[in-house]
């Protein structure tokens, strides 16, 4: 089983529309989580980072889910310009390691 | 400034060249990394300095050779590369809460290199 693993999709999405997906960790001591958005040929690009309690940043939510070893990201509204790879990056406390998922492609449509 | 500054942007070498890429952040970030990146996939690591000191190597062959010179900088020296070596090589940086995990990655925009 991979360390971290989400749904490759694609994920197409109609303009306005709501869009969930989620990543789930194997281990259970991994302490920091965050989602990245990666366009095509570009860097990663931090979107955000995922706290216990969960967290909002306008259009997108976040929630961290640590019984089942999963974080989520929620979108909003989606814009044409939401249309990326997003990516799942977890790191295990007392270690510099940061483990990335293999990506969720999201498609936003008009 | 969350600013992570890559050298070249793009290069082609052969597989006799010698080549470095180049790394630098000022944001005060004592962890930084180098990752490689093949197309639609994730980026894999390579190696993590943390204050200054490798702290992992992935197993990185070693024709692949990184040096931290400073807090600031970060260097890939690259010799007698593969062509299966081409890829998207990522620089990041983020702070070292000693032993509590670290905090968000910041990356440069990578250097795309192409071994002939």
């Amino acid at each position: 089983r991979k360390e971290v693993e989400q749904d490759p999709g694609p994920f197409n999405v109609p303009e306005g529309a709501t869009v969930a997906f989620n990543c789930t960790y194997s281990n259970s001591a991994s302490q920091s989580f965050f989602w990245y958005r990666q366009d095509c040929r570009k860097e990663p690009k931090l979107l955000m980072s995922v706290y216990s309690s969960g967290n909002e940043d306008g259009r997108f939510t976040a929630q961290l889910n640590r019984a089942s070893q999963y974080i989520s990201l929620l979108i909003r509204d989606s814009k044409l310009s939401d249309s990326a790879t997003y990516l799942c990056v977890v790191n295990k406390a007392a270690g510099n390691k940061l483990t990335f998922g293999g990506g969720t492609r999201v498609l936003v449509k008009p | 400034d969350t600013e992570v500054t890559q050298t070249p942007k793009h290069l082609v070498m052969g597989m006799t060249n010698k080549k470095s890429l180049k790394c630098e952040q000022h944001m005060g970030h004592r962890a930084m990394y180098w990752y490689k990146q093949k197309a639609k996939k994730p980026p894999e690591l390579m190696f993590v300095y943390s204050y200054e000191k490798l702290s992992i190597n992935e197993s990185v062959p070693s024709r692949f050779s990184p040096e931290c010179p400073n807090s600031s900088l970060l260097n890939l020296h690259l010799h007698a590369l593969q062509p299966e070596d081409s890829a998207l090589y990522l620089c990041a940086s983020s702070r070292d809460r000693m032993g509590q995990g670290i905090s968000e990655a910041f990356f440069g925009q990578g250097t795309r290199l192409t071994v002939v």
